[in-house]
């Protein structure tokens, strides 16, 4: 199967910096996405990886590796709205467009 | 840019009548739109893919004849929940796919949230 791991929950404090690791296979990768989602909301894009290295928007920054079939999404400073679900989603050749999407990372901001 | 919009936001019905759901993508044409059911606390589970102009495929477990799922153009596609039973009650997520890059992105709607009573 095309299983995408990342962990379930992190906690981290108020202005604090944390990184939220995904992993997923390698063969016919085509693309990894990560999207917040708050709760009782639907999720919101963040970003894409298809290259190697890191992409950085504002606060938040996204690298991958695609022969270790790795990527993080790195947040700074971060804020109490910050508190949500983060999703990984990969994109698989032949694969009619779906996302294979990971469980969520449920990251939880403390002051 | 990348809307997406998706009505109702929340339905709640009797047993056994049928809700419409309209996922429409506001300022881009979308070939292909998703539906998600997600229960509390748990991942998105991906419904069905909806192709415009041809019927849509459903994932495995996934009721045909009781999800009915209609893409009529390259902005709109509805879903319907046929003879709604209590255990039908979930969010409800549709996404589009946008052709421009990045390419093969979701925007999600802001999904519906249905309870049967």
């Amino acid at each position: 199967g095309q299983n995408i791991d990342q962990p379930t929950e992190m906690t981290a404090t108020e202005g604090a910096i944390v990184q939220i690791n995904c992993t997923y296979q390698t063969s016919g990768f085509n693309g990894l996405f990560w999207y917040q989602q708050h709760a009782g909301e639907a999720p919101t894009f963040l970003s894409y990886n298809v290259l190697d290295g890191l992409e950085e928007k504002g606060r938040f920054s996204s690298f991958l590796s695609r022969s270790k079939g790795y990527s993080y999404l790195l947040l700074k400073e971060l804020q109490m709205k910050d508190s949500a679900s983060y999703l990984c989603a990969v994109r698989y050749m032949d694969s009619n467009y779906q996302l294979i999407w990971g469980a969520g990372t449920k990251l939880i901001i403390k002051p | 840019g990348a809307v997406v919009s998706q009505h109702p936001s929340r339905v709640i019905c009797k047993s056994g009548t049928s809700v419409k759901i309209e996922c429409r993508s506001l300022d881009f044409q979308a070939t292909t739109m998703f539906w998600y059911r997600q229960f509390p606390k748990q991942s998105l589970m991906l419904m069905a893919t909806s192709n415009e102009g041809s019927k849509a495929t459903y994932e495995q477990g996934v009721e045909k004849d009781k999800f009915l799922i209609n893409h009529a153009s390259l902005t709109l596609s509805t879903l319907t929940v046929t003879s709604a039973h209590p255990e039908d009650s979930s969010f409800y997520i549709c996404s589009a796919r946008t052709s421009s890059y990045p390419t093969d992105t979701q925007y999600f709607g802001p999904g519906t949230r249905l309870t049967v009573l």
